[in-house]
């Protein structure tokens, strides 16, 4: 498996509370992802990265942040957690060769949950 | 938007039966990629089709990529219960490096 490392892989917090998870790689890959995963919606992306310090909103952006200060680290916060946000979020990362929309690997995911 | 839909949603069948999981996209794609989830897991990739017509075999499972790049499919033969999981197809969103996934397909297999 890629070197990817997701912490905290489960976390219980109570709505309001900011929350931080945070994405750690070693394949010095380019592009850095963050999805969300609920029971029939699939993976749905939240927030990417395409460089340190650049990034952009995915598809569900509303009430979350990130920040890349280094190649490796990609940090995503809920400002003020909602019960909305429990969910299992992964982390993931690709190449910036070989063309567009490349394969991405995965990490094994941070269980949260907002009571 | 773009979309990517799968069918079936789920799909329970005996040991050694096959399996199918079909992929079609709105949209033509550049390439078409396969990820299993295994239960408490995460995806994890399987393989890129990038060719029109483009057949490719790992083991028991065969993927192929529809003639239009609009379309693919996943076929298992005799399952086992190892391949117990979720079956994503993925294309890339419009020409970026995002991807779109669909719902998935959820196979249980009966020992």
């Amino acid at each position: 498996d890629a070197g990817i490392t997701q912490s905290p892989r489960h976390k219980v917090t109570e709505t309001g509370t900011p929350v931080t998870l945070r994405c750690h790689q070693t394949e010095n890959h380019r592009y850095m992802y963050w999805y969300r995963q609920d029971p029939g919606h699939g993976l749905r992306l939240i927030h990417y990265s395409y460089g340190v310090k650049d990034t952009d909103k995915g598809e569900v952006s509303d009430g979350y942040s990130v920040s890349r200060s280094k190649t490796e680290d990609f940090l995503l916060t809920l400002e003020s957690a909602t019960s909305s946000q429990t969910s299992v979020y992964f982390c993931a990362i690709s190449e910036n060769k070989g063309g567009i929309g490349q394969p991405q690997h995965f990490g094994d995911g941070t269980r949260l949950s907002i009571l | 938007g773009q979309q990517v839909m799968q069918i079936p949603q789920y799909q329970h069948v005996q040991e050694g039966e096959d399996f199918t999981t079909y992929c079609n996209s709105s949209t033509t794609l550049s390439n078409i990629q396969w990820y299993k989830q295994r239960p408490g897991g995460h995806p994890v990739f399987l393989i890129q089709l990038v060719k029109s017509g483009e057949v490719k075999k790992q083991k028991r499972l065969t993927f192929q990529f529809g003639e239009a790049k609009k379309n693919s499919s996943l076929h298992i033969t005799a399952t086992q219960t190892t391949d117990v999981g979720t079956y994503f197809c993925a294309g890339p969103l419009g020409s970026s490096y995002k991807l779109i996934f669909g719902s998935g397909t959820r196979l249980l297999v009966r020992p």
